[in-house]
C-alpha cells in the first residue's frame, strides 16, 4: 500500500525557517517524481515544487523561488522541503504528492497519491 | 503557465441528481486534464486522469470528457459521499475548485 506521511509543520514567526519531511513507503520511491502542493486555509490547491527521481531537476512556483528548497534522499525514501524567510502568506497545509507522468516527453502528469498534510502557520 | 478556470464555483444538488462541472484551459492542453475530489480536512483524491481515464477504485458514476480547452466532470447519480470540493489540474495549475453541496 502506498503511503506518504508528512511531518515537520508548526508555528513559526515571519522570517523564520522550517523543514518539512515526507516519508514514503509501499512503492519504489526512487522511480518517481515527487511534489509539494499547499492549501491556504479556506483556499484552493497550489503547486509548490517538483523534484525529479534523482534530484537533478527541481522546479518551483515563482512565489517561493529563492526561499524554498525541495530535496530527496532515495536511500531513506524521503522527500523534504526546506522553507526559509517564511511569510504570512506561506501559511497553509502542505501536502506531499507522487507525480505520475501521462506523457513524460510533454511533461504532463497527475498526482496519484497524497499524504495527509502538515500545517504550517507563519505568525508572530 | 496555463490558467484553469472552473465553473460553477459552487453547486447545490440532491442525491440521485446528475451533475456536471466544467473546467476551461486558457490554451489548448490536448487531453492532459485531471480531476480530484477533496473532502473537508482530507487530502485530495485523484478521480480522473488524462481527461477521461478513471483512476483505479473510483466508482463508475464518475466520468470525464473533453479535449483542447473545454473539459467536464460528470457524476451520473449523486451519492451522499460525493458532496465535496472538486478541482481540475493540468501540470502546475489547478482550477479554483467547485464546491458541491446538498440541496
Amino acid at each position: 500500500e502506498v503511503q506518504l506521511v508528512e511531518s515537520g509543520g508548526g508555528l513559526v514567526q515571519p522570517g523564520g525557517s522550517l523543514r518539512l519531511s515526507c516519508a514514503a513507503s509501499g512503492f519504489t520511491f526512487s522511480s518517481y517524481w515527487m511534489s509539494w502542493v499547499r492549501q491556504a486555509p479556506g483556499k484552493g490547491l497550489e503547486w509548490v515544487a517538483n523534484i525529479k527521481q534523482d534530484g537533478s531537476e527541481k522546479y518551483y512556483v515563482d512565489s517561493v523561488k529563492g526561499r524554498f528548497t525541495i530535496s530527496r534522499d532515495n536511500a531513506k525514501n524521503s522527500l523534504y522541503l526546506q522553507m526559509n524567510s517564511l511569510r504570512a502568506e506561506d501559511t497553509a497545509v502542505y501536502y506531499c504528492a507522487r507525480a505520475r507522468f501521462v506523457v513524460p516527453a510533454a511533461g504532463q502528469y497527475y498526482f496519484d497519491y497524497w499524504g495527509q498534510g502538515t500545517l504550517v502557520t507563519v505568525s508572530s | 503557465d496555463i490558467q484553469m478556470t472552473q465553473s460553477p464555483s459552487s453547486l447545490s444538488a440532491s442525491v440521485g441528481d446528475r451533475v456536471t462541472i466544467t473546467c476551461r484551459a486558457s490554451q489548448s492542453i490536448s487531453s492532459y486534464l485531471n480531476w480530484y475530489q477533496q473532502k473537508p480536512g482530507k487530502a485530495p483524491k485523484l478521480l480522473i486522469y488524462a481527461a477521461s481515464s478513471l483512476q483505479s477504485g473510483v466508482p463508475s458514476r464518475f466520468s470525464g470528457s473533453g479535449s483542447g480547452t473545454d473539459f467536464t466532470l460528470t457524476i451520473s447519480s449523486l451519492q451522499p459521499e460525493d458532496f465535496a470540493t472538486y478541482y481540475c489540474q493540468q501540470r502546475r495549475s489547478f482550477g479554483q475548485g467547485t464546491k458541491l453541496e446538498i440541496k
